[in-house]
């Protein structure tokens, strides 16, 4: 079966820690990969994507996320923190020509002042 | 942000009654989703649509059914709704083509007594 996996539940750092959140992937064939944003209280949003190409994307707010095929995962990465990045954060996956997404558990991402 | 509303927001109703949310969108899109976000499953599949009248089951499909007579509105509805159907519910659209993300509602929050 088709599964996406978070492996954090819940992180806790401080302002201007690194950050790094895991996503591992099952499927088949081509994938396109995603990562949303969920602030308290609000929907989601989406802070970067990966299709094709350069492997190592970039998205708003100073993300970056790398996809390593070999290793099935999507892998995001923010080098120093703000408390307003508290908030949390989904892996997604598709993999068919309907656009649906499997989406990890989410991690919970808290940054103290 | 993308035109997508959803109604009623905030909902709470009784076990057994019928339930329907609506997506409003003003994008024009083809492909509309209906997600439900539970803690520690993240966001799961209910239903999609990738057209007028052109409807299909995701993963938790249960208990839900949807209608879509025209292009902005994807209604889903509860048919006798269960207190493990107390839930947030997002919708989602998305462009034609591959190379799209889905952008999602503002969520509407059932709560099934």
């Amino acid at each position: 079966a088709q599964s996406v996996s978070q492996h954090n539940h819940h992180v806790i750092l401080s302002e201007a820690a690194s950050l790094e959140l895991g996503c591992n992937y099952s499927y088949g064939g081509t994938v396109n990969l995603f990562w949303y944003v969920q602030y308290p209280g609000q929907h989601l949003q989406l802070l970067l994507k990966y299709f094709s190409g350069d492997p190592l994307v970039k998205g708003i707010k100073g993300f970056e996320a790398e996809f390593i095929k070999s290793k099935f995962s999507f892998n995001l990465r923010k080098p120093s923190v703000q408390w307003s990045d508290t908030a949390e954060y989904f892996c997604a996956v598709n993999g068919d020509s309907w656009g649906k997404l499997q989406f990890g558990a989410g991690t919970q991402v808290v940054v103290t002042p | 942000d993308a035109g997508i509303t959803q109604s009623p927001r905030h909902k709470v109703t009784e076990t057994g009654t019928p339930v329907t949310l609506r997506c409003h969108q003003t994008e024009n899109h083809r492909y509309m989703y209906w997600y439900r976000q539970d803690p520690g499953h993240g966001l799961r599949l209910i239903h999609y649509s990738y057209g007028v009248k052109d409807t299909d089951k995701g993963e938790v499909s249960d208990g839900y059914s949807v209608s879509r007579s025209k292009t902005e509105d994807f209604l889903l509805t509860l048919e006798s709704a269960t207190s493990s159907q107390t839930s947030v519910y997002f919708c989602a659209i998305k462009g034609e083509g591959g190379n799209n993300e889905q952008f999602f509602g503002p969520g509407t929050r059932l709560t099934v007594l």
